[in-house]
């Protein structure tokens, strides 16, 4: 069965500090491929990366980076000099290459206070 | 224009009610989704068509029946609705699955908020 955890429910940190979020996952899949979405007090759903199972670089998007282990199963997401804008809900996902299933962990609420 | 569209955005009805939800998306999409976020913000998986085909239930109650007239609409009708039926509802689409940088990414709509007095 795949699963997605987000141990942190909810995380508060100062403007400017560096925040990580983190997600762990179980898949039985050889093929497999992470998400992190992000969804603002907005509402919408926002995709922000997509890594698949066989690509463990990390990846670094303006004050975004993602570290992808597969030895921990883990793929955090930090967030450098955070900003207001950051705050949101976080969502890590996860989908194999069987079906078209993509689950979703619980996320993570990020508050950046000014 | 908008790529997955959702109406109405906002529904409150009334307990045995029924009631649809619409989705449509203009990307060219073959699967499409519904999600379910209740109030603590956890979203789960409810349906997945793929060219009109279900391939996904997943352990919803048989009052909610989607129905997908063609690969570009899926739409959700929920009968006797119930107070726990109250949430986000998210329609989404994904282009054909494969290892390609777009393949498996989620494009969501805007979300129906279904509240049930």
């Amino acid at each position: 069965a795949q699963k997605v955890t987000q141990a942190q429910t909810e995380i508060s940190v100062v403007e400017k500090e560096d925040v990580t979020l983190d997600c762990v996952y179980e898949t039985r899949d050889t093929t497999y491929y992470l998400f992190w979405y992000k969804q603002p007090p907005s509402g919408e759903l926002v995709f922000l990366i997509r890594r698949n199972s066989f690509d463990e670089q990390n990846e670094i998007s303006g004050r975004y980076s993602w570290n992808f282990q597969k030895s921990t199963s883990s793929f955090n997401f930090t967030i450098t000099a955070s900003q207001v804008v950051d705050s949101a809900v976080y969502f890590c996902a996860l989908s194999g290459d069987r079906d078209d299933k993509i689950i979703f962990g619980k996320g993570t609420r990020l508050h950046i206070l000014p | 224009d908008t790529a997955v569209s959702q109406t109405p955005k906002y529904l409150v009805t009334q307990m045995g009610n029924d009631k649809s939800i619409k989705c449509e998306q203009n990307l060219g999409h073959d699967t499409m989704y519904w999600y379910k976020q209740d109030s603590k913000k956890f979203l789960k998986i409810m349906f997945s068509y793929n060219n009109k085909e279900l391939i996904i239930n997943e352990t919803v109650p048989n009052r909610f029946s989607p129905k997908s007239p063609d690969k570009a609409h899926l739409n959700l009708h929920i009968n006797s609705l119930e107070l726990g039926d109250s949430a986000v509802y998210f329609c989404a689409s994904t282009p054909e699955s494969g290892i390609s940088s777009g393949a498996n990414v989620l494009t969501f709509g805007a979300g129906s908020r279904l509240t049930v007095l």
